[in-house]
């Protein structure tokens, strides 16, 4: 089945400093989703992307889907404290995005050291 | 945004009884309903999809008798854990879609249900 892997799995970061994860699909994917999970807390929307090579910026976010569509990126610039949490892609499950359900990536922890 | 209520929060049972958790949409209705549960420091695992008015579709490996879904209306589903065991111990968390909103698929997700099986 359809895996979706995410790197790194932990990263840690003094505040300032910039941070980026990775998602890799095994295969083509129709759009990707990245959701944000604070400690404690549950997974929230932050952005769909949906066309080959497509960029979306949030603020100090950057998000990124490759020319194949089988990768992304979600990039902050100048981390601050409150983008402390899980960082979670999600592609399309078995049905496609019709059908509603995602495969979520492992996750990246981000933790930021004031 | 969409709004998705999870009940209760936590909750401590004894081995071998019962559980149930309850997942509504407040302002939406949701034909389909997703259960994930999740492990401290890992990703969401698909356990089974909540279909109104028929039965659930569970991921493989997911005992189906263990986990019992329910989606008897548009805006609830419950997940029922039977009989469990310490190692059921987890965070179960719902999510669904509003088809009829303008967002672009985002599933909207519950607050979590954590469950401790002493």
């Amino acid at each position: 089945g359809q895996q979706v892997m995410q790197i790194p799995q932990y990263q840690h970061v003094q505040e300032g400093e910039d941070f980026t994860t990775y998602c890799n699909s095994s295969t083509t994917l129709s759009n990707i989703q990245w959701y944000k999970q604070r400690p404690g807390g549950h997974p929230v929307f932050l952005i769909q992307l949906v066309k080959s090579g497509e960029v979306k910026k949030q603020k100090r976010l950057t998000f990124q889907f490759g020319e194949a569509k089988k990768n992304s990126s979600l990039h902050i610039t100048a981390t601050q404290t409150t983008d402390v949490g899980t960082y979670f892609c999600a592609g399309p499950g078995a049905g496609g995005t019709s059908y509603g359900k995602l495969t979520f990536g492992q996750g990246t922890i981000l933790t930021v050291h004031p | 945004g969409a709004v998705v209520s999870q009940h209760p929060s936590w909750v401590i049972c004894k081995s071998g009884t019962s559980v149930k958790i309850e997942c509504r949409s407040l302002d939406f209705q949701a034909t389909t309903m997703f259960w994930y549960r999740q492990f401290p420091k890992q990703s969401l695992m698909l356990m089974a999809t909540s279909n109104e008015g028929s039965k659930a579709t569970y991921e493989q490996g997911v005992e189906k008798d263990k986990f019992l879904i329910n989606h008897a209306s548009l805006t609830l589903s419950t997940l029922t854990v039977t009989s469990a065991h310490p190692e059921d111990s987890s965070f179960y968390i719902c999510s669904a879609r509003d088809l009829a909103g303008t967002n672009t698929g985002e599933l909207f997700f519950g607050e979590g249900s954590r469950l401790t099986v002493l």
